[in-house]
């Protein structure tokens, strides 16, 4: 069982825009805005899409965004694109470390 | 560029040991914290251990506590993860990361570790 919760999948059609949404609780996702946001193609490593709650790190297109509130953070994802299909986590400082979601799948239809 | 480059995964028997190591190499490795992150087949990710730019703290995650010790060589650019008594749960893609800030800028290309008789 994961330290946060994510819904299993999503979809969408392409150009629509998504939202992935990541439940903690005051003691990771509520008390700090360390959420990072992640994307993982089939096979491949995980590369941070988001971190600090809603910057994006040079190269990330602007499609992707985040934000928090209390202690829900969410990724929005708009004009959907068929490279967009992959598993997405989010992650969290709680004290010294982080926790992460349990994933949610994107599939674009 | 960055460059993390993980070996020492294989199969082992419950109970057995084996020790992961990360070359890493296009940043400056003595100011960084660095982690393993590690996804069961078919699962989320988990980060098992973490460590200080000096070596001097860790962080472990208990399901791993007493078993697995993370430790690095800023001389050869190396982290390494030592892992004792190992447990069929421990089955994972093991990823050397850069831990920034809380979060994981830099993964290497993963190392399978399977544990089974």
């Amino acid at each position: 069982q994961s330290a946060l919760t994510q819904s299993a999948s999503v979809s969408g059609s392409p150009g629509q825009s998504i939202t992935i949404s990541c439940t903690g609780t005051s003691s990771d996702v509520g008390g700090y805005n360390y959420v990072s946001w992640y994307q993982q193609h089939p096979g491949k490593a995980p590369k941070v899409i988001i971190y600090g709650v809603s910057n994006r790190p040079s190269g990330v297109s602007n499609r992707f965004s985040g934000s928090k509130s209390g202690n829900t953070a969410s990724l929005t994802i708009s004009g959907l694109q068929a490279e967009d299909e992959a598993d997405y986590y989010c992650g969290s400082r709680r004290s010294t470390h982080v926790v992460f979601g349990g994933g949610t799948k994107l599939t674009v239809l | 560029e960055v460059q993390l480059v993980e070996s020492g995964g294989g199969l082992v028997q419950p109970g057995g040991s084996l020790r992961l190591s990360c070359v890493a190499s296009g940043f400056t490795f003595n100011t960084e914290y660095m982690s393993w992150v590690r996804q069961a087949p078919g699962k989320g990710l988990e980060c098992v251990a973490k460590i200080n730019p000096g070596g001097s703290e860790t962080y472990s995650v208990d399901s791993v506590k007493g078993r697995f010790t993370i430790f690095k060589d800023n001389a050869k650019n190396s982290l390494y993860l030592q892992m004792n008594n190992l447990r069929a749960e421990d089955t994972a893609v093991y990823y050397c990361v850069t831990e920034t800030w809380f979060r994981f800028d830099y993964w290497g290309q993963g190392a399978l570790v399977t544990v089974s008789s």
